[in-house]
């Protein structure tokens, strides 16, 4: 079955440092990948996807996540980050196999901006 | 365009209680997905809708069900409620592609609190 995996429950970054939320997945075919970000007491809103064509995508607010399919990575990053970029970051792939079509989310991680 | 909209936005029920959640999805979108989402168990699939069927469903006991209207509009039920069913219940809309390439989009979900 497709999976995806997040290592990290929580991840500390300071204001105007670059930041890396980590994913790797496990896929029959090609991986459909996408990220979403949650924020308290609210649902998950939409950052960036990758279907196929370059490896490094971009996003909303800045973000954008790097397909390695050698590694089997989709890591989110982002080149200096806020403090409004504190929140709960969700990887996520399409599950296309035997025709279920449902998106499997991993654990989240809780991302910490430090003023 | 108006997103996902769910209500209510919060409940309290007892437990051995039904209840109904309702999700009015983003015009033109005709699938419409659910997820619980915990603390512990992070954001797992409930089930999906499409054109008034149920085309996946994930590993949850008969006490949940769902359906789905003319409009797209879906209604999930709970019924004899458990503690342990206290979450946060989000649905999401997505347009259905062949490629399996469209994101999904989430609404900001009804926090059901069971006593």
């Amino acid at each position: 079955a497709q999976s995806v995996a997040q290592p990290e429950d929580q991840v500390n970054v300071a204001e105007g440092n670059p930041l890396t939320v980590k994913c790797t997945y496990s896929v029959s075919g090609n991986p459909y990948l996408f990220w979403y970000v949650q924020y308290p007491n609210r649902g998950l809103q939409f950052l960036l996807k990758y279907i196929t064509g370059d490896n490094l995508v971009k996003g909303s607010y800045g973000f954008e996540a790097e397909f390695n399919k050698s590694q089997t990575s989709f890591h989110l990053k982002k080149p200096s980050a806020l403090v409004s970029d504190s929140a709960l970051y969700f990887c996520a792939v399409r599950d296309f196999l035997n025709r279920d079509d449902k998106i499997i989310f991993g654990k989240g991680t809780r991302l910490h901006i430090l003023p | 365009k108006a997103g996902v909209t769910q209500t209510p936005r919060y409940l309290i029920k007892t437990r051995g209680q039904q209840v109904t959640l309702s999700c009015s999805p983003i015009s033109g979108h005709r699938s419409v997905s659910w997820y619980q989402q915990t603390p512990g168990q992070g954001l797992q699939f409930l089930f999906e809708y499409f054109s008034e069927t149920q085309r996946n469903k994930g590993n949850f006991p008969g006490r949940f069900s769902g359906r789905q209207f003319s409009n797209s509009r879906s209604e999930m039920n709970v019924s004899t409620l458990e503690l342990g069913d206290s979450a946060l219940y989000l649905c999401a809309s997505k347009q259905v592609s062949f490629f399996g390439n469209t994101e999904a989009f989430f609404g900001q979900g009804t926090r059901l609190t069971v006593v």
